[in-house]
């Protein structure tokens, strides 16, 4: 059973699409979040959510919206995707303020 | 600034050989430090973290890390490298819910 899933894996897509990428954790956390690998294997973090409402959004355009139905699901929609978009997209999450994260494996976006 | 400096991009060791690989930080307060491993196509996963107390601390597969505070660094070592220790291994310093990375050291191990 994979604790933080991400579905899809791959994406490959035109400037101008919109996007969205999906994750799921099943380890009862309340803490979730998306991070950005980009090719330099820079990994920063985008946004968190603790218990379906926002905490961190660290200065990302406009154009990525999060959003958590429910504190086990974190999805990412990217509208008008640029090639600047391109990069390794994580998800994780974390029980407690402590830092410590669990992450999916990723999916990788390109934008043509 | 918060800031993590991993000095190294790529280091090479031979299988059976001991291993540091180097982490600095600038942080404004003490933080939480930790240790992330991700191999090819995969996430990242917690080697190991240094909140308060001993600063000598021991994670899984055999690594462990030296928290000192004068020279803001928390270096990563392990005394015996195997060939499935090849990786990309990422230093994370924060507080809270925040971390900020280093921008990861790659380690090939020769036979």
């Amino acid at each position: 059973d994979t604790a933080v899933s991400q579905t899809p894996k791959y994406l490959v897509t035109q400037m101008g699409n919109d996007k969205s990428i999906k994750c799921e954790q099943n380890l009862g956390h309340d803490t979730m979040y998306w991070y950005k690998q980009d090719s330099k294997k820079f990994l920063k973090i985008m946004f968190s959510y603790n218990n379906k409402e926002l905490i961190i959004n660290e200065t990302v355009p406009n154009r990525f919206s999060p959003k958590s139905p429910d504190k086990a699901h974190l999805n990412l929609h990217i509208n008008s995707l640029e090639l600047g978009d391109s990069a390794v997209y994580f998800c994780a999450s974390s029980q407690d303020a402590t830092g410590e994260l669990f992450f999916g494996e990723g999916s990788r976006l390109t934008v043509l | 600034a918060q800031s993590v400096t991993q000095p190294d991009i790529h280091i090479t060791v031979s299988e059976g050989a001991s291993l540091e690989l180097r982490c600095n930080y600038s942080y404004g307060a003490t933080p939480y430090l930790f240790w992330y491993v991700q191999s090819p196509g995969q996430g990242l996963q917690l080697l190991l973290k240094y909140f308060s107390g001993d600063t000598l601390v021991q994670g899984i597969k055999g690594f462990e890390a030296e928290f000192k505070r004068s020279q803001s660094s928390f270096n990563l070592r392990k005394p015996s490298v195997h060939w499935s220790d090849a990786a990309e291994y990422f230093c994370a310093v924060g507080t809270g819910n925040k971390l900020v990375f280093g921008a990861g050291t790659i380690l090939r191990v020769k036979s």
